[in-house]
């Protein structure tokens, strides 16, 4: 049982780039969320989801995209990369106890 | 809306020295509370929970107790070890309004440091 995996775990794009960020979980949980997470921020949600085939957008959704074609797989994809998205990126999932759990976090510099 | 707020950081202590973190909340509902921490080059994970007023929550020797008429849910330890240096998040999420998302709303983070 490996909980939440998030790949890659480390990544440098050059502006304009795009990428995608996978998370996978096993816990067969309906929710999952993307995080942003940066020096004295704290976390903000980017996006989320209810379940397989849905998504929405949290506090900070812009220049980013995501989707949920598999119930355990939320994809977070950034189409043109700017400098102000470099941050560490968190994955999370939950069931209806709302404790969410999370990965190990994906670190993105876009130079 | 519903805010979490914490003291700031970062805190700093001596090894077996006692801690505190300090955390208010502001709901509309009935959250459920909670504390993580986050070790340094990791992820979030659950430190301990508190469902409904009064209930205390306790894990590796931190506890918190939901406090309704204070909105409080402090964090504490007795005698905190170097390895418990760590940033830690207070959160809360209100069943009563959750509806179908199960957000949770964060405070901003303690980075505690302790010395050997």
């Amino acid at each position: 049982n490996a909980g939440v995996t998030q790949t890659p775990k480390f990544r440098v794009l050059k502006t304009g780039q795009s990428m995608t960020l996978l998370c996978a979980q096993d816990m067969n949980h309906e929710y999952m969320y993307w995080y942003r997470q940066d020096p004295g921020m704290g976390l903000r949600l980017i996006h989320y989801s209810v379940g397989e085939g849905t998504t929405a957008k949290g506090e900070v959704p812009d220049g980013y995209n995501v989707s949920r074609l598999k119930k355990q797989n939320f994809l977070l994809g950034l189409e043109s990369a700017a400098p102000s998205q470099t941050s560490v990126y968190f994955c999370a999932s939950t069931t209806m106890t709302d404790t969410q759990y999370f990965g190990p976090g994906t670190r993105l510099t876009v130079l | 809306g519903d805010s979490v707020t914490q003291m700031e950081g970062p805190v700093t202590l001596s090894e077996e020295a006692f801690l505190t973190i300090n955390c208010t909340y502001t709901a509309t509902g009935y959250p459920s509370l909670f504390w993580y921490v986050q070790y340094p080059g990791e992820g979030l994970q659950l430190l301990l929970k508190a469902t409904k007023a009064d209930d205390k929550g306790s894990n590796k020797g931190f506890e918190a107790t939901y406090r309704k008429e204070t909105t409080s849910f402090h964090l504490e330890k007795g005698s905190v070890q170097v390895s418990d240096s760590a940033v830690y998040f207070c959160a809360l999420s209100d069943q009563a309004r959750a509806g179908n998302n199960r957000k949770l709303i964060w405070g901003l983070g303690t980075s505690l440091a302790v010395n050997p």
